[in-house]
């Protein structure tokens, strides 16, 4: 079956970089597109970015466009979040998410990994 | 962007009670090529990832108990819980996938009155 697991979360300063991995399996890694999406502490979910099945189109909520960075590695079955110039109101869970269809970019998500915290604090 | 707005914030139900949750697009999902509504329910529980209730506005996943259903059409839906039982408490969102960034509303809390 679909496995996402979600690393890398940590704290960190602000101002600092941190980067997320989610290894992927059970599924054709490079026919999907990836999300990631973040729960702040007691608040609702937030879509973060999308990367395509071959990462050839990149979208970014506007809080972190020129901060965060998504990509894959088809190769590896493996989704990345480089997140740069970290602030406070990062602090999440973060989830990699699979869409249900193959090859778009928008559709519902049918797999979430568990997540990974992150915190940033001084 | 599509702002998804779901009503009420929380709600307590007694069990064997039912529990209505509404969400509201700001413009509609309804692709009218297909005639499909790009509406999604999704269940939040502590400590466990979002799960996929219902796609399509109203098609159930499987393996989802079927006093789970979903309605609406447009910029208007609601998700309804025919009889509560107590794993159902949990934090409930409305997703719209008709157009990027993706966007989810603001969840509803569904607990035990």
């Amino acid at each position: 079956q679909v496995q996402l697991v979600e690393s890398g979360g940590g704290v960190v300063q602000p101002g600092r970089s941190l980067r997320l991995s989610c290894a992927a399996s059970g599924f054709t890694f490079s026919t999907y597109g990836l999300h990631w999406v973040r729960q702040a502490p007691g608040k609702g979910l937030e879509w973060v970015a999308l990367i395509s099945y071959d990462g050839s189109n990149k979208y970014y909520v506007d809080s972190v466009k020129g901060r965060f960075t998504i990509s894959r590695d088809n190769s590896k079955n493996t989704l990345y979040l480089q997140m740069d110039s970290l602030r406070a109101e990062d602090t999440a869970v973060y989830h990699c998410a699979k869409l249900h269809s193959d090859y778009q970019i928008a559709d519902y998500f049918d797999s979430w990994g568990q997540g990974t915290l992150v915190t940033v604090s001084s | 962007d599509i702002v998804m707005t779901q009503s009420p914030d929380s709600l307590a139900v007694s069990l064997g009670e039912r529990a209505t949750i509404n969400c509201k697009s700001s413009q509609s999902v309804l692709n009218r090529s297909n005639k499909r509504n790009y509406l999604a329910w999704y269940q939040l529980k502590p400590g466990q990832p979002p799960k996929l209730l219902i796609s399509w506005t109203s098609t159930r996943e499987s393996g989802v108990p079927d006093r789970f259903s979903g309605s609406g059409s447009g910029t208007d839906f609601t998700l309804t819980i025919s009889s509560l039982q107590p794993e159902d408490v949990a934090v409930y969102y409305c997703q719209q996938y008709y157009s990027t960034p993706l966007t989810f509303g603001g969840g509803t809390r569904v607990e035990i009155k």
